[in-house]
């Protein structure tokens, strides 16, 4: 157990709906940041925050957007949804920021999302 | 373009067996590389991290390598376990605060 919980699980929408995913960082961690999983792409860096402000972007849709609240806990919503969009979502945090430092990441379970 | 070429793409060998997997790179700058443990279906498990000036960096029975003049580093797994099967994955932080993800190498251990 890596200490970060993401939720749901598991989530089955349908094309052109709307989700938000969820993730707790592990206590103390002011770094969240969102990958997505494809059976076909591997895992992608989407973006990162850091005590609220983001921090980098990589990969991201525009149709996708994320924040982060006081409390640390992350939100990544995920709107107009493709088939495409179909992959596991992790959320993984770390103490501080990352780039020069050797920050080890911690990862949680994963959503896997399904749209249908 | 930032790139992580990992290979091979998926490996199988007998259980109690040494096995190297390979990582090549084209990220600038560079500021360090991972090497994270999959198992199927979980969020990755890092196993190391290393910088620009550091050659080795051990944690068990894995062994990572960076050789920065060439780009490339690899993952020793020594005296293979059932456990090890997993995706072994060689991520790149580039200094500008982005990961750049290979593909990663699929491992099998028989027994």
């Amino acid at each position: 157990d890596s200490g970060v919980t993401q939720t749901p699980k598991h989530l089955i929408t349908a094309t052109g709906q709307r989700v938000t995913l969820r993730c707790s960082p592990r206590s103390g961690d002011l770094s969240v940041y969102w990958y997505q999983q494809s059976l076909d792409q591997g895992l992608q860096f989407l973006i990162h925050y850091y005590n609220g402000e983001e921090r980098a972007k990589g990969n991201i849709l525009e149709r996708f957007s994320a924040q982060q609240f006081p409390d640390l806990h992350s939100e990544l919503n995920l709107s107009s949804l493709e088939l495409g969009d179909s992959a596991l979502y992790f959320c993984a945090s770390s103490q501080r920021d990352r780039g020069r430092t050797q920050e080890t990441q911690y990862f949680g379970p994963g959503t896997r999302l399904l749209v249908l | 373009k930032n790139q992580v070429e990992q290979s091979p793409q998926s490996l199988i060998i007998l259980e109690g067996k040494n096995c190297t997997l390979q990582c090549n790179y084209t990220v600038s700058p560079f500021s360090n590389l991972r090497w994270y443990k999959q198992d199927t279906g979980r969020g990755p498990v890092s196993l190391t991290i290393m910088t620009f000036s550091e050659n080795t960096k051990s944690n068990g029975r894995y062994t990572a390598t960076l050789d920065a003049d060439t780009k490339q580093s690899s993952l020793h797994i020594t005296a293979s376990q059932l456990s090890d099967s997993a995706s072994y994955i060689c991520v790149v932080s580039a200094g500008t605060g982005k990961l750049i993800f290979g593909q990663g190498t699929t491992l099998q251990v028989k027994p």
